[in-house]
């Protein structure tokens, strides 16, 4: 049973469409994220949700999303796809907000915009 | 801006042989952590390590960490081709949240 579950793993799309990531978490923490990793597996933080409240919002474009209607799911919704929104987007749980529990991932969604 | 730097960026190791990774980072820290990374998978967390303890031990791995030269060490022992993987140190930083590092890839040679 996948404890970060992320759909889907693969995601092609045209520029300029709109498209959804959802990720749910069946470990009952609080806290989830997103981040993003590049090309050269560089690692980014976006958002941050603790029990369906932003707590992290990082300066991203404001075409990106995160929605959490509860605590155990956080989606990302993309509007307008660029380019350079390529990359593998990472959906992570932890048991709290307080950075003294290690973070569990999802296997990621690898987003190609053509 | 990123917090940790690894260092290698690349490691090649024959199996049986120890890995060394070493990671630097900018600010003050509460803990820092170590993440693998296998090809095409979520990164797994391996160990945290808070700023007031020097070593940990997991298993074959072994964490040091020294907060007046702002670094950490990651030790691989007996190495398997199973550790090939990407290896990330993480830290939270002066703010509330997790920062990583730039990796270091590992490949074990059989």
């Amino acid at each position: 049973d996948t404890a970060v579950s992320q759909t889907p793993k693969y995601l092609v799309t045209q520029m300029g469409n709109d498209k959804s990531i959802k990720c749910e978490q069946n470990l009952g923490h609080d806290t989830m994220y997103w981040y993003k990793q590049d090309s050269k597996k560089f690692l980014k933080i976006m958002f941050s949700y603790n029990n369906k409240e932003l707590i992290i919002n990082e300066t991203v474009p404001n075409r990106f999303s995160p929605k959490s209607p509860d605590k155990a799911h956080l989606n990302l919704h993309i509007n307008s796809l660029e380019l350079g929104d390529s990359a593998v987007y990472f959906c992570a749980s932890s048991r709290q907000a307080r950075l003294n529990y290690g973070y569990t991932f999802g296997s990621g969604t690898r987003l190609t915009v053509v | 801006s990123q917090q940790g730097e690894e260092d290698p960026q690349a490691l090649s190791i024959q199996e049986g042989e120890n890995a060394t990774m070493n990671c630097s980072y900018k600010t003050s820290i509460n803990n820092l952590q170590w993440y693998r990374q296998n090809s095409g998978r979520g990164l797994v967390h391996l160990i945290l390590i808070r700023s007031n303890e020097r070593e940990k031990h997991s298993g074959r791995l072994r964490v040091t960490l020294d907060t007046s030269k702002k670094s950490s060490s990651l030790l691989i022992t007996a190495s398997r081709a199973a550790d090939t993987a990407s290896y990330f140190c993480a830290t939270d930083g002066a703010t509330n949240k997790l920062i990583f590092g730039t990796g270091t890839l590992l490949a074990v040679q059989p």
